[in-house]
């Protein structure tokens, strides 16, 4: 299994709602990423989780929570996200190795719409 | 910092013409180097990448990048495009500082239409 499988593909979503992304990779990568893309822009680092520990925050929103409960899987729970958050989320995987010569395996992403 | 520059954004080509995608990069050290493609409402597929040693990488789909440290530029190319290339393409550098964790910066992106 060389994917990583992202749901849901579509997602809309009221400003008072709660929900959740998920992300999963059979790879036995140890390191995954949530990214975020705005139409026509390149994609955006948000997230790092290191087997299963969050690494890397760039100073994301708290309206954004993310949680790796185990090696294969990411979650990113939303609750009170604004229509700027309307964006391509995209989850990806890479072995975890000390020189970083790895490249990501990218989900195909989560079509979020906030209303 | 790093940073990743592709000056194009928008090309067309013909179909059965050959491409070459610029990307330059500013980097103090040996950068690590990627070009991924993305489909319209797609994820991003790796396709091709570089640490060091040979400067010609060959990729998948026929592609492959030149790595010219003069430059600072690592070129896309192919030979021959087909209306499947159709896509948008980034470039991206690796930042071996994060402690071993590649975090990718990208470049704007270049935008190819393939023309029948």
């Amino acid at each position: 299994d060389t994917e990583v499988t992202q749901t849901p593909k579509h997602l809309v979503m009221g400003m008072t709602n709660k929900k959740s992304l998920k992300c999963e990779q059979h790879m036995g990568h140890r390191a995954m990423y949530w990214y975020k893309q705005k139409a026509k822009k390149p994609p955006e680092l948000m997230f790092v989780y290191s087997y299963e520990k969050l690494s890397i925050n760039e100073s994301v929103p708290s309206r954004f929570s993310p949680e790796c409960p185990n090696s294969s899987l990411l979650n990113l729970h939303l609750h009170a996200l604004q229509p700027e958050d309307s964006a391509l989320y995209l989850c990806a995987s890479s072995e975890k190795t000390g020189t970083g010569k790895v490249g990501y395996t990218f989900g195909s992403g989560t079509r979020l719409t906030v209303v | 910092a790093q940073s990743v520059t592709q000056p194009d954004i928008h090309i067309t080509v013909s179909e059965g013409a050959s491409l070459e995608l610029r990307c330059n990069y500013s980097y103090g050290a040996t950068p690590y180097l990627f070009w991924y493609v993305q489909s319209p409402g797609q994820g991003l597929q790796l396709l091709l990448k570089y640490f060091s040693g040979d400067t010609l990488v060959q990729g998948i789909k026929g592609f492959e990048a030149e790595f010219k440290r003069s430059q600072s530029s690592f070129n896309l190319r192919k030979p021959s495009v087909h209306w499947s290339d159709a896509a948008e393409y980034f470039c991206a550098v690796g930042d071996p500082s994060t402690g071993g964790y590649n975090k990718l910066i990208f470049g704007a992106g270049t935008r190819l239409a393939v023309h029948p």
